[in-house]
Order: C-alpha cells, then structure tokens, then sequence
C-alpha cells in the first residue's frame, strides 16, 4: 500500500522558469493538501483540493502559483515565473476525508524540495 | 497570524529523561490537536492526537496532555530515547485543515 508520492524529490529553476510539483495521493483518498515550508520556519497551509475542485486556497500567493487535482492523475502545484523566495520544501498530504475532523490525520509525503538559482 | 505557536525551537535531553515540549493556540474553535514527528528529508508523520473534550491522551512512551482553559497543549516522551531525535510539529484542526506550529527540534543524547 503505497504511501503519498512525490515527485520530483528536488528541483532547480532558474528564475523565471515554471516549476511543477506533483502528487499522487494514498489509495481510496480523495483529499490533496499542499503546504509549504519555508527555512526555519513551519508547514504553511497553501491550499486544500478534492477532485476536480478547490476548496480552500486561502494559503496560495495570488499570483504566480495555481493547483489542480484532476479526476484522473496526480495533483500539480504549478509556480510560474519562480522567485529565490520560492525556495523551499513543499509537501503534500493526503486523506480520506476532511483533514482534521474527527480527529482525521493527514498524511505526507517526502516533499518537494525547489531550489530557485 | 500565528495561531499555533511552539516558542522553544529547540530541546536537549538526556536519553532515559522526559522530554516535555510545548505548544499553545490562540483559536478556540479547534477541535482537535496532533503531534507530528519529522526526520530530515521526509514528511512529517503523525504521532499522537487529542479531541477537545478530553484533556489527557497517552501511546506507550507519548502522552499528550491539553489544558483548554489556558489554549495550551504538552507532548510528554518518556523515557526519551536517541532515535526520538527529530522536529516536532503541533497542529490544531479546524475549517477543514491542519494549522501547524512552528515547529521543536529534540535532541536526545545516550
């Protein structure tokens, strides 16, 4: 039973570039969660999808950064036009249901690690 | 805004000691709180977990305790062993996701 998987484990971009993260949940859940963690610093909470829909992306910079979670394949975290400050460790979670309620643990993955040169 | 803050960054305890580390939030409406383990490049992964209503949760070594009056929450490691030497995040749940701390780097030394 594979766990959450992320690709590619590292990435470099030079500025300007696109940079595309993806994800591919846990069987059975349909829940994506990507958060960001920054040097030093905690998991920030960017944005929340199920299939074919965003729920929550009050966490997503309004430009430049866009999410999807088709019906069929993985979930893309796309950064246009990547920063130096985009530099950081994005992982992606996955549930079965609601992430929190009731108790319902999120699980990650390895993460993404963007490097911008 | 932070709304879950972890303000020791880091801990140092003696293998077979507790090791106690803290967390405290800000948004009442939480209901549920966990405790994530991270190693260097890998994902975090749960540890231990507590509803609102209770104030005391324990897994073997791990013991969460949660003091709601005071918004604060303990993670309890006893005893302490080298391989518990990691980051540990607090998250509170609420509006349909985690709300994670900033995060407690634990060493533990044999």
């Amino acid at each position: 039973n594979a766990g959450v998987m992320q690709n590619p484990r590292h990435l470099v971009r030079r500025r300007g570039q696109e940079a595309r993260l993806r994800c591919s949940p846990m069987k059975g859940h349909s829940h994506v969660y990507w958060y960001r963690q920054l040097p030093e610093e905690g998991l920030k909470f960017m944005v929340y999808l199920q299939k074919e829909n965003i729920i929550d992306e009050s966490g997503m910079p309004k430009e430049r950064f866009s999410a999807e979670f088709p019906k069929e394949g993985p979930s893309i975290l796309r950064i246009q036009q990547v920063v130096r400050g985009d530099s950081a460790a994005y992982f992606c979670a996955s549930s079965p249901s609601t992430g929190g309620s009731h108790g319902e643990k999120l699980f990650f993955g390895s993460g993404t690690q963007l490097s911008v040169l | 805004d932070q709304q879950v803050k972890q303000n020791s960054p880091s801990l140092s305890v003696q293998e077979g000691r507790i090791s106690i580390l803290n967390c405290d939030y800000t948004n009442s409406m939480f209901d549920y709180f966990l405790w994530y383990k991270k190693y260097p490049a890998e994902g975090p992964t749960f540890l231990i977990s507590i509803s609102s209503i209770k104030d005391k949760n324990e897994d073997g070594r791990f013991t969460v305790f949660l003091n709601k009056s005071a918004k604060h929450l303990s993670l309890h490691i006893v005893p302490s062993q080298p391989g518990d030497s990691a980051v540990y995040f607090c998250a509170a749940a609420g509006f349909q996701k985690l709300v994670f701390g900033t995060g407690t780097r634990l060493l533990v030394s044999p």
